[in-house]
């Protein structure tokens, strides 16, 4: 069977310093992978999706970047974090295109930028 | 800019009612529509992907209908339990850039 695994579930950073949150999928090949952001009050936003290896898709302008080194490992990273990074962040994959296929989510990370 | 309601926005029942929410969405471009449940500190968890006009799906005591024409969509839960206690959330991929737009969610409370 599939899992994901996304770590860590909180994290408390300080302004200007990095950030670097992964993921991981077992049990299945090619995922689509998906980074998501829920702030508060507000409904789920794609920040980053990747249909392979190197092939990353920048929904919204920001100060987040995605790397996707291996096939089932997918990262959000910032160089220098903002106040207005705080939220919760999700990673999630589906079989293919998040048209028709249900998006399957881990457990999140919560981030509070102080 | 594809616009995502649902209603009402939370919803507390007694153990055993039955209670149904709405998601609306414009009709135009309609690839499909996803229901999640996300319950607290879990994940979000699919419950339906629907793609055709008057598809009516279920899963045990859930079930989910959806017109494509008006743009909606309802999530019935039959005899509520407190394990049904969630956040209830409604995306639809529709519009040229084939993305899914995340509803604010229902969230259900359900009383013992």
């Amino acid at each position: 069977s599939q899992t994901i695994h996304q770590w860590p579930a909180t994290l408390v950073q300080p302004v200007g310093s990095p950030l670097s949150l992964e993921c991981t999928v077992e049990g299945t090949s090619n995922p689509n992978l998906y980074w998501y952001r829920q702030a508060a009050g507000r409904g789920l936003q794609l920040l980053f999706y990747s249909v392979g290896i190197g092939q990353i898709s920048s929904e919204v302008p920001q100060n987040l970047s995605a790397s996707r080194p291996q096939d089932r490992q997918f990262i959000l990273s910032s160089k220098k974090l903002l106040l207005s990074d705080s939220g919760f962040y999700l990673c999630a994959w589906s079989s293919w295109g998040q048209g028709r296929s249900p998006l399957h989510f881990g457990n999140g990370t919560r981030l509070t930028v102080t | 800019i594809l616009n995502v309601e649902q209603s009402p926005q939370s919803l507390h029942v007694q153990e055993g009612d039955s209670t149904n929410f709405t998601c609306s969405f414009p009709s135009s471009n309609f690839y499909a529509l996803h229901w999640y449940r996300w319950e607290t500190a879990k994940s979000p968890e699919a419950l339906f992907v629907m793609t055709l006009n008057g598809d009516e799906k279920k899963k045990g005591r859930i079930s989910a209908t959806l017109n494509t024409k008006e743009g909606y969509s309802y999530l019935y839960i039959k005899g509520s339990q407190p394990e049904d206690s969630a956040t209830y959330l409604c995306a639809p991929n529709a519009g040229n850039n084939r993305k899914l737009i995340w509803g604010l969610g229902t969230s259900l409370a359900v009383n013992p």
